[in-house]
């Protein structure tokens, strides 16, 4: 199947810093990827929508500023956890779409863990 | 309201003991069934995408049916690398297009014994 990567896979930060989190499909093109955040035994939770060229879509309750997300090419999006706090500590996953035909399937990443200090 | 609801939260196998996870969803205009298998500390990975009631596909010991209100995923002989965190995941139609967002359920976590 398609593959999705993610750098980095861990990352240990003090509070107050930023961090970016790359997201790359890399055998197909993307023009729609999403960004998800997992708490322990809990399901994926989304945050926003990420469309290629354009503004992305954030979930009620997320807060844009925060978490800021560009998509400058079909396969890149990345997300950047600006002044990070302890409570962002999290599993962050990002997951793209891949059209073919009328065929849809969506594949993930796998996950980059979040520890601020 | 769009749901979408998997039972059950935790299934204990012996090796070899074949079982089904549900997925009941309650969504208009369904676009797709997703089923996914996550391992801890890892991304979810892609099994099947299911279309339409009736529809079944297979993978190894893995077979994924879909009616109009649920998906089942039944385990054939499992083994103990079988053991994971079962995920169901629904879109919906999104005005004439075919994007629109998963709606997950919360999972079934698979323990099977050797």
């Amino acid at each position: 199947g398609a593959v999705v990567s993610q750098h980095p896979s861990r990352v240990i930060c003090k509070s107050g810093t930023s961090v970016k989190i790359e997201c790359r499909s890399l055998d197909f093109q993307a023009t729609t990827m999403f960004w998800y955040r997992q708490f322990p035994k809990q399901s994926l939770m989304l945050m926003a929508t990420s469309n290629e060229g354009s503004k992305a879509t954030y979930e009620q309750g997320v807060e844009k500023d925060k978490f800021l997300i560009n998509h400058a090419s079909l396969t890149l999006s990345t997300l950047t956890v600006t002044s990070a706090h302890p409570e962002d500590s999290s599993f962050y996953i990002c997951s793209a779409r891949d059209l073919w035909g009328s065929q849809e399937t969506q594949y993930f990443g796998p996950g980059t863990r979040l520890l601020v200090l | 309201e769009d749901q979408v609801t998997q039972s059950p939260e935790a299934l204990r196998l012996q090796e070899g003991e074949s079982s089904s996870l549900n997925c009941s969803y309650t969504v208009s205009g369904l676009r797709g069934l997703f089923w996914y298998r996550q391992d801890p500390g890892k991304g979810p990975e892609f099994l099947f995408t299911l279309y339409s009631a009736g529809e079944e596909k297979e993978k190894e010991r893995l077979k994924a049916t879909l009616t109009k209100k649920e998906s089942f995923l039944h385990i054939t002989a499992p083994k103990p690398e079988d053991s994971a965190t079962y995920l169901c995941a629904v879109r919906k139609s999104h005005g004439s297009s075919n994007t629109g967002k998963l709606i997950f359920g919360q999972g079934t976590t698979l323990q099977v014994k050797p």
